[in-house]
């Protein structure tokens, strides 16, 4: 069965301090890559996604992502985060082929001021 | 407004007693999907449509019912809800038959099987 992993439970950093959130998907067939922010009390938002081409794709609020297909890995970052930021984040992964859409444990950060 | 409503917000109810969790789309969206998220599992896809009358299981659907009569609507049906079942839901919605495309999603349904 398809799995997202998601290594990174909780991150908790300061402001302007860089971002990395790790993702790892289990399934070699091509994939669409999706990462969501849930900000505290509401729903998920997408941020970016990756459906081919370049595979650094560049998302809303300053968040990038890069697909290493050798890797199986859609990383998210971010070079300097704001106290805003704090939110959880879901990676999320679908096979192109199939229609179910599966996502990551998710990663709770926090940012203080 | 570009919009997925679901209802009610929030539910407090025993076991047994069936329950309807209604989600509605404003998009003409074709792909609909419900979700339950529960901390340090994520998000776990319940059961998705891709259109009218189409419906199939996802990765959780034991204790779950929906249908899919109208593109617009995608109600979430438990017939015996357990304590189990308490979770956070969501109801989301894509363009497209297949889910490809970005979900939009509700706001969400607290539910509490006592």
């Amino acid at each position: 069965a398809q799995s997202v992993s998601q290594h990174n439970h909780h991150v908790i950093l300061s402001e302007a301090a860089s971002l990395e959130l790790g993702c790892n998907y289990s399934y070699g067939g091509t994939v669409n890559l999706f990462w969501y922010v849930q900000y505290p009390g509401q729903h998920l938002q997408l941020l970016l996604k990756y459906f081919s081409g370049d595979p650094l794709v560049k998302g809303i609020k300053g968040f990038e992502a890069e697909f290493i297909k050798s890797k199986f890995s859609f990383n998210l970052r971010k070079p300097s985060v704001q106290w805003s930021d704090t939110a959880e984040y879901f990676c999320a992964v679908k096979l192109w082929a199939g229609n179910m859409l599966t996502f990551g444990g998710g990663t709770r950060l926090m940012v203080k001021p | 407004e570009a919009q997925v409503t679901q209802n009610p917000r929030y539910l407090i109810t025993v076991t047994g007693k069936k329950l309807t969790v209604t989600c509605s789309q404003n998009m003409n969206h074709e792909y609909m999907s419900w979700y339950r998220q529960d901390p340090g599992l994520g998000l776990r896809q319940i059961y998705y449509s891709m259109n009218v009358e189409v419906t199939d299981k996802g990765d959780v659907p034991e204790g779950y019912k929906v249908s899919r009569k109208e593109k617009r609507n995608f109600p979430l049906i438990l017939e015996s809800p357990s304590p189990n079942q308490t979770s956070l839901y969501f109801c989301a919605s894509s363009s497209g038959q297949g889910g490809n495309q970005p979900q939009h999603f509700g706001d969400g349904t607290r539910l509490s099987i006592l």
